[in-house]
C-alpha cells in the first residue's frame, strides 16, 4: 500500500463545474496535510493546508480533513481551464518532509 | 513566502559528470529541504539539508551519491555525482515557511532540470 494515494486521472470536468479530488494516507500519525498544484514544466505550488478534521475554505478551493477515515479532498469550485494541472496531495509527520501522492490529472473543459 | 533560486534551470549533462545545484533564498530560513521529481512521477525527498551539520539522508539516497554543503541559512547545493541517464530528474529545493519553519508549509524553488545523455 503506498503512503499517499491518489487516483491518477486524468479528471475531466466542464468549465464552471465542481472539481473534486480525493487522496487517503496509510499513517494515522500524519500532522499535516497539503494540496498543492502542478503546472506542466513548473514546480508544485502550494494552494491549501489543513491540520484538523473539518473543512477549510480559501477563494474557490475547499480542503477536506477526515482524520478518521485518513481522506483528504479538495474541492475547486466554478472551475477554470486555468485550474487544468496536476494536482498533489501530501502529508507529514515532521515539518518539510513531504510525502507525496502521484497526483492527479485536472483537466477543464472550456 | 520567501524568494527560492535555483541555478541552473536546465542543464543537458553527459553521463558520468558531475553537476552541482545552487539554491538560494532571500531570507535566512532554519529548514531547508531537496527533492527529486522523476520523470512522469510524484516528488522525494532526498536530503535535509542541515546549517553547519550533515545533511540527512533518506532512504534510497547517500551522501556519495548526492553531496549537499549549506554553508549559511540562506544557501545551499546539491551535487548530483557520477551521473547516468537514471538521474534524469527535476530537482526541487524547499524551505518551510513561517518564523523558524513554524507553519510547516513547505515552498519550492523553480527546480533544476537534469537531463543525462
Amino acid at each position: 500500500q503506498k503512503e499517499v494515494e491518489q487516483n491518477s486521472g486524468p479528471l475531466s470536468v466542464p468549465e464552471g463545474a465542481i472539481a473534486s479530488l480525493n487522496c487517503t494516507y496509510s499513517d494515522r500519525g500524519s500532522q499535516s496535510f497539503f494540496w498543492y498544484r502542478q503546472y506542466s514544466g513548473k514546480s508544485p505550488e502550494l494552494i491549501m493546508s489543513i491540520y484538523s478534521n473539518g473543512d477549510k475554505e480559501d477563494g474557490r478551493f475547499t480542503a477536506q480533513l477526515n482524520k478518521a477515515s485518513q481522506y483528504v479532498s479538495l474541492l475547486i469550485r466554478d472551475s477554470q481551464p486555468s485550474d487544468s494541472a496536476t494536482y498533489l496531495c501530501a502529508v507529514n509527520r515532521v515539518a518539510g518532509k513531504l510525502i507525496f501522492g502521484q497526483g492527479t490529472e485536472l483537466s477543464v473543459k472550456p | 513566502s520567501a524568494v527560492i533560486s535555483q541555478k541552473p534551470s536546465r542543464d543537458i549533462c553527459q553521463r558520468g559528470t558531475s553537476l552541482t545545484i545552487q539554491c538560494q533564498v532571500d531570507s535566512q530560513v532554519t529548514m531547508m529541504f531537496w527533492y527529486r521529481q522523476q520523470p512522469g512521477q510524484s516528488l522525494t525527498l532526498i536530503a535535509t539539508a542541515n546549517q553547519g551539520s550533515e545533511a540527512t539522508y533518506e532512504s534510497g539516497f547517500v551522501i556519495d551519491k548526492f553531496p549537499i554543503s549549506r554553508p549559511n541559512l540562506t544557501f545551499s547545493t546539491l551535487t548530483v555525482s557520477n551521473m547516468s541517464p537514471e538521474d534524469s530528474s527535476i530537482y526541487l529545493c524547499s524551505v518551510v515557511g513561517g518564523l523558524a519553519g513554524s507553519s510547516g508549509e513547505l515552498f519550492f524553488g523553480e527546480g533544476s532540470r537534469l537531463t543525462v545523455l
